[in-house]
């Protein structure tokens, strides 16, 4: 199965500075025949179910705010808030769909300082 | 809008079975894959089954294979997990989740049912 790691476990960032997550994986999810990395992210607040913020890495989804972004490539990706705001505490999840099964990391928890 | 609302869950005894249902509205439901997803209190998220939209193809987790079998009923727009031989490890939140287009990841998901294996 593919490992998918993040780091920090969690974070505790001033209200307008920037959240970075990362998200390793064991192996690539890049697929050569289309050019894609299978990797997404999610938001979770307590008590909510998941909400996809991200796709192919660096997609995102209608109606995420645009300070929110993704990046990388290959093995190494990075979720990025470029200027935290008090709705976005919650646990950030990466995901692999490149392979069955589907793997998610552990979750990073952002918090305001 | 895409809603998915899950039932089944509850309380059950080690080897006990369970059935979780998804009533899917809002999109072309035999278009999609689906996924079900699960949550242990207090911990990540663990994917458990999907299957294509037709039904004609479907996956597991390893930790479930031979005890868990997934469904659909197309003409219903409904999902279905049927859980047996379930474990104290089982315990979880169970998320219905719709997959994207052109990709597993998921664009949607139900607000869960909590199962609880327990003697």
């Amino acid at each position: 199965d593919i490992v998918l790691t993040q780091s920090p476990d969690s974070l505790a960032v001033s209200l307008g500075e920037r959240a970075t997550i990362n998200c390793k994986s064991s192996q690539s999810v890049l697929y050569s025949f289309d050019n894609k990395n299978y990797l997404a992210w999610y938001q979770q607040k307590p008590g909510q179910p998941p909400r996809l913020l991200i796709y192919w890495a660096s997609t995102r989804v209608s109606g995420v705010p645009d300070r929110v972004s993704g990046s990388g490539s290959g093995t190494d990706f990075t979720l990025t808030i470029s200027s935290l705001q008090a709705e976005d505490v919650a646990v950030y999840y990466c995901q692999q769909y490149f392979d069955t099964p589907q793997t998610f990391g552990q979750g990073t928890k952002v918090e305001i300082k | 809008e895409v809603q998915l609302l899950e039932s089944g869950g509850g309380f059950v005894q080690p080897g006990g079975s369970l059935r979780l249902s998804c009533a899917a509205s809002g999109f072309t439901f035999n278009s999609y894959a689906m996924s079900w997803v699960r949550q242990a209190p207090g911990m990540g998220l663990e994917w458990v089954s999907n299957i294509s939209g037709s039904g004609g193809g479907n996956s597991y987790t390893d930790s479930v294979k031979g005890r868990f079998s997934i469904s659909r009923d197309n003409s219903k727009n409904t999902l279905f997990l049927q859980m047996n031989r379930l474990r104290v490890e089982d315990t979880a939140v169970y998320y219905c989740a719709k997959e994207g287009s052109g990709g597993s990841y998921i664009d949607s998901w139900g607000h869960g049912t909590l199962v609880t294996v327990s003697s």
